[in-house]
């Protein structure tokens, strides 16, 4: 399977808990991005990287989430004491940099309770 | 504020008959739109693009137009499929280099057999 891979699926997690979702990309793209959806709304923008380099942050990123991409392949995202709001699919996306198109994973689906 | 606009939630059409879903933006800066296309618990597949610079684009059964005046782009599917039937997104972006996607809502399509 050469698409992008995030794990896990589904988590659900105790408000306050912290959670960490990983995205493994298409193995040949520079960039990687992070979204999240809600019910009824389209992908929000939340983080996207070149390589290791965290280049853009959505204000929709507050302080209790990061994200890292240490050797500018994988990539996570840690959000910190949880909230109900926070409850969302993440969506991991890819692409070569002389390319617009972004490939999307599967998502992880977060459920805070 | 939703810069990009999908002003109808939901369409059905019948197998075989032209699909088409619409979309508005109000940002001028957005020089470059997709149409991305999700199926219940998967991320959004790509379907098409279109640059600015060009008022159609066409991919098989697939075709998107694109008027700059009226800010307003179309997906045009013919013959509509029965696998078809997902939710359609579509998204845009800015200057080459900022590569943030703004998505609209979502159009749910149901082919009807």
């Amino acid at each position: 399977d050469t698409g992008v891979s995030q794990d896990p699926r589904h988590k659900i997690t105790k408000r306050g808990q912290n959670v960490t979702f990983r995205c493994d990309p298409i193995s040949e793209h520079n960039r990687l991005y992070w979204y999240r959806q809600t019910l009824g709304q389209g992908p929000e923008f939340l983080t996207y990287f070149q390589n290791e380099a965290q280049l853009e942050k959505s204000r929709l990123l507050s302080d209790r989430f990061s994200a890292e991409r240490p050797k500018g392949s994988f990539s996570t995202l840690e959000i910190q004491r949880t909230e109900q709001g926070d409850s969302a699919m993440y969506l991991c996306a890819s692409s070569r940099i002389t390319n617009t198109e972004a490939f999307f994973g599967q998502g992880t689906r977060l459920t805070v309770v | 504020d939703q810069q990009v606009k999908q002003n109808s939630p939901s369409l059905s059409v019948q197998e075989g008959r032209i699909s088409i879903l619409n979309c508005d933006y109000t940002n001028s800066m957005f020089d470059y739109f997709l149409w991305y296309k999700k199926y219940p618990a998967e991320g959004p597949t790509f379907l098409i693009s279109i640059s600015s610079i060009k008022d159609k684009n066409e991919d098989g059964r697939f075709t998107v137009f694109l008027n700059k005046s009226a800010k307003h782009l179309s997906l045009h599917i013919v013959p509509s499929q029965p696998g078809d039937s997902a939710v359609y997104f579509c998204a845009a972006r800015k200057d080459f280099g900022n590569e943030k996607l703004t998505f609209g809502t979502g159009t749910r399509l149901t082919i009807i057999p």
